[in-house]
């Protein structure tokens, strides 16, 4: 059973910090995504990753997969309270045979941004 | 967004009882999947389907069953309710799995007391 670990469970800070979540496993996958989730409505895809070290830029959101591919950050620099949500990383596939796109998801980090 | 639609949205039931939860789309994708979401577990695949009459089980299925009769909905069933089943019950969706993302929907949260 593939298993990811993603921390910090809650972070809570003031506007204009960066913050950075990690997700960690000792499985590889073949893709490693990235979501945020608003209360009441289902997880929204922010970027998927699939190379070792690739790295992703989505305006302040920084997101990198690792070399071995078990592990992915998510980078946030100055960040707003427009940022406020969860946010789960989930891995896909095993690096061999087919998966269907099931995907294993961390526990999610919920980030609270205050003006 | 995806045409994705939860039915019901929110649901109480008592222990015991089948529920039928609904998920209805209108892309035409052949993968459907559940997930349920709980607090410190982030998303947990039960079922999932790779077309018509075409399912198999995911994570965690014990306690839940699934029926795919047409492209467009994919039925989920809790023969008998448990308390351990309380939880908000997501649908996602897509087209190709390998290079397009899951769609998620609204959810439908169920409490079974």
């Amino acid at each position: 059973t593939q298993l990811l670990e993603q921390s910090p469970q809650f972070l809570s800070i003031q506007e204009g910090e960066n913050l950075t979540v990690y997700c960690n496993s000792s499985s590889v996958f073949s893709s490693l995504q990235w979501y945020r989730q608003e209360p009441g409505e289902g997880p929204v895809l922010l970027v998927t990753v699939v190379t070792g070290g690739e790295v992703k830029k989505l305006k302040r959101l920084t997101f990198q997969f690792g070399d071995a591919r078990k592990d992915s950050s998510l980078h946030i620099t100055a960040a707003q309270p427009g940022d406020t949500g969860l946010y789960l990383c989930a891995g896909g596939g095993d690096g061999g045979g087919t998966s269907y796109g099931k995907l294993t998801f961390g526990q999610g980090t919920i980030l609270t941004v205050h003006p | 967004d995806a045409g994705i639609t939860q039915s019901p949205r929110h649901k109480v039931t008592e222990t015991g009882t089948p529920v039928t939860l609904r998920c209805h789309q209108t892309e035409n994708h052949r993968y459907m999947y559940w997930y349920r979401q709980d607090p410190g577990h982030g998303l947990r695949l039960i079922h999932y389907s790779y077309g018509v009459k075409d399912t198999d089980k995911g994570e965690v299925s014990d306690g839940y069953s699934v029926s795919r009769s047409k492209t467009e909905d994919f039925l989920l069933t809790l023969e008998s309710a448990t308390s351990s089943q309380t939880s908000v019950y997501f649908c996602a969706i897509s087209e190709d799995p390998y290079n397009s993302p899951l769609h998620f929907g609204n959810g439908t949260r169920l409490t079974v007391t």
